[in-house]
């Protein structure tokens, strides 16, 4: 079964930072790209970052390019997220979530971890 | 940045009705567009990937459609399960966007 279990979320003041972090189980990690989503408390979905599984390509939202940084450790099977020089317009729910395709990136997502508040 | 309009933003309707939503991209983005459903509390769920194509485990009943600036989803017959937020997704463009969602609500 596939799982992907967020940690690391919680409560920074602004200018601070804070690493996520997506520990994914139930599936060949590493040719999947991996993806960085996020809901701001009642609004709607913003992607944030994205990381090919072949390459190390990295893609950033504008709203977040050059503060957060998206990565991986293929050997833990794990995603993550560090985020610096928070603000509050970063509150939000955050989500990784798996490309569909291996190797061939989709960029449409088929798994979604639960889910970390981060409150700035 | 492509910008992707949903409409409505909110759909007041009853089980068993048909429910069509759509999706407006500011540019083309050829087939490269997929549908989520969220509930409240709940990650996404991918339902459409490639405008049309139903992802793993998705019911017949939910179809998409178009291509280039214009997409549909739609849900033939609404169960009760279905009443939700949907929200379309551009997979072509650097950065990859979503749209503002369309709440599907029991009327």
């Amino acid at each position: 079964e596939v799982q992907l279990l967020q940690s690391g979320g919680g409560l920074v003041q602004p200018g601070g930072s804070l690493r996520l972090s997506c520990a994914a189980s139930g599936f060949t990690f590493s040719p999947y790209a991996m993806n960085w989503v996020r809901q701001a408390p009642g609004k709607g979905l913003e992607w944030v970052a994205g990381l090919r599984g072949i390459g190390d390509n990295t893609y950033y939202a504008d709203s977040v390019k050059g503060r957060f940084t998206i990565s991986r450790d293929n050997s833990k099977n794990t995603l993550f997220l560090q985020m610096n020089s928070l603000r509050a317009e970063d509150t939000a729910i955050y989500y990784c979530a798996r490309d569909r395709t291996w190797y061939s990136s989709s960029w449409n997502f088929d798994y979604w971890g639960q889910g970390t508040l981060v409150t700035v | 940045e492509i910008v992707l309009t949903q409409s409505p933003v909110t759909l007041s309707l009853s089980p068993g009705e048909r429910a069509t939503l759509s999706c407006r991209s500011s540019q083309s983005v050829s087939s490269y567009l997929a549908w989520y459903q969220q509930k409240p509390g709940q990650a996404p769920r991918l339902l459409i990937y490639d405008a049309s194509k139903r992802a793993t485990g998705i019911p017949s009943r939910f179809s998409g459609s178009g291509s280039g600036t214009d997409f549909t989803l739609t849900i033939s017959s609404l169960e009760p399960e279905d009443f939700a937020v949907y929200y379309c997704q551009q997979c072509t463009n650097w950065p990859l966007t979503f749209g503002g969602g369309t709440k599907v609500e029991i009327k």
